[in-house]
């Protein structure tokens, strides 16, 4: 099984429309939990951090679920400029400090 | 500007020869990553440092070097080992222990 798992898509949907991403991880000793968005040939760059208690940005909403070990992103009002690719980020304990990523999602938000 | 600089952002490399990417962070981030991307594909872990002067594999280490022997520097040599080395080359940096990881712009290496 793999460290972190994410539905690959590609999603494509309606500006304005909401839009969620699953991601599960395999460690269950994970503390740490991020989004990332990545655009075509750039490098990531950190989305929100993903907090027990859930926590938002705007339109972003993330989730965490312990129990079922899994993380998601949701987006409101989807905007044509969040197409992107959208990694789930893990850390892999013991080492707190190893951050495995997930293999991405990728959205397009269409006109 | 604080910052994790790479270089050279494009690299050519023949066949069989050794190349070295070079990896700078003024963050005073202890903890050093390397990550490889490969076209429509996801980040593998390649090396990360948590402290200087150590270093762990990670997933895909094979054909790789890495060193620590500064803080702000972890440079990756990629090894005539490496099989298929074109790819994206992604530094990136963590005050560590989990936290939030920056990255620099990457590096395009082709093997020709």
């Amino acid at each position: 099984r793999k460290e972190v798992e994410q539905d690959p898509g590609p999603f494509n949907v309606p500006e304005g429309a909401t839009v969620a991403f699953n991601c599960t991880y395999s460690n269950s000793a994970s503390q740490s939990f991020f989004w990332y968005r990545q655009d075509c040939r750039k490098e990531p760059k950190l989305l929100m951090s993903v907090y027990s208690s859930g926590n938002e940005d705007g339109r972003f909403t993330a989730q965490l679920n312990r129990a079922s070990q899994y993380i998601s992103l949701l987006i409101r009002d989807s905007k044509l400029s969040d197409s992107a690719t959208y990694l789930c980020v893990v850390n892999n304990p013991p080492s707190a400090s190893k951050i495995i990523f997930g293999s991405g999602t990728r959205l397009s938000i269409r006109p | 500007d604080g910052g994790i600089t790479q270089s050279p952002k494009y690299l050519f490399r023949k066949e069989g020869q050794n190349v070295t990417l070079s990896c700078e962070q003024n963050l005073n981030h202890d903890a050093m990553y390397w990550y490889r991307q490969d076209p429509g594909q996801g980040l593998r872990l390649i090396y990360y440092s948590q402290i200087v002067n150590d270093f762990q594999k990670g997933d895909i280490a094979e054909g790789y070097s890495v060193s620590r022997e500064k803080k702000e520097s972890f440079p990756l040599t990629v090894t005539s080992a490496q099989k298929n080395p074109t790819a994206f080359y992604l530094c990136a940096s963590s005050p560590g222990g989990g936290n939030t990881i920056y990255f620099g712009e990457g590096s395009w290496l082709t093997v020709v």
